[in-house]
């Protein structure tokens, strides 16, 4: 089963506005991934961690790998309507080969 | 194409019926992962082949489940007897060989099983 936690499950906000996505476990981590899904579409990458306490941005897009590792959180600036979709947050285990574990995601509305 | 392909797009089948599920990954890439998704869920790992071997299958939920992958390129999951528990989107990605490089997804068979 999965085992990194999203919530809550939708998030609506309103043109503009900044918005902050994290993603817990109970495990450890050795990289996080955030990931875009869009209606009949696969996931497509956003950011890739691979450090604890590794900063990353993306244009408007910034996301951090958690010092415990065991967190990560994905925050959006200036949002607008094409950022619609459902996010997900993926990392992969230490020993894991290069399988991911993701989590339920976070479905995003962004009213005009 | 210069991404992942998925054939078909929809496939719905009765129960009891075998179903074959196509991915052509990007040229070159030697990476190559199945993973299911079910409605509201993320994607679930189910199985990964480097080349023409599966280098790890652990994620395959029963011996209906069966993948395979003979030159290194094409892959197809296949699955027996299909129940309806197995309806969900099957994503395909693949990835270069290397650290930090990641993999790119298709964009999935939905399996419908009536």
């Amino acid at each position: 089963g999965q085992q990194l936690n999203q919530s809550p499950q939708s998030m609506f906000i309103q043109e503009g506005e900044d918005v902050s996505m994290n993603c817990t476990s109970s495990s450890i981590f050795n990289t996080w991934l955030w990931y875009k899904q869009e209606p009949g579409e696969g996931p497509v990458l956003l950011i890739a961690l691979y450090k604890a306490g590794e900063l990353t941005s993306n244009g408007r897009l910034t996301a951090q790998f958690g010092i415990t590792r065991k967190d990560s959180f994905l925050n959006i600036s200036a949002s607008i309507p094409s950022d619609v979709g459902i996010y997900f947050c993926a990392g992969r285990r230490p020993g894991a080969n290069s399988k991911l574990t993701f989590g339920k995601g976070i479905t995003l509305s962004v009213r005009p | 194409g210069a991404g992942v392909s998925q054939t078909p797009s929809n496939k719905v089948t009765e129960k009891g019926k075998y179903v074959e599920l196509r991915c052509d990954p990007i040229s070159g890439h030697t990476a190559l992962y199945w993973y299911r998704q079910s409605l509201g869920q993320g994607p679930e790992f189910l199985i990964y082949f480097q080349g023409t071997g599966a280098a790890d299958d652990s994620g395959l939920p029963n011996d209906r489940f069966f993948a395979v992958r003979p030159e290194g390129s094409v892959s197809t999951l296949k699955i027996q007897r299909t129940e309806r528990g197995d309806s969900a989107v099957y994503l395909c990605a693949s990835s270069a060989q290397g650290a930090g490089t990641e993999a790119f997804f298709g964009q999935g068979t939905r399996l419908t099983v009536v």
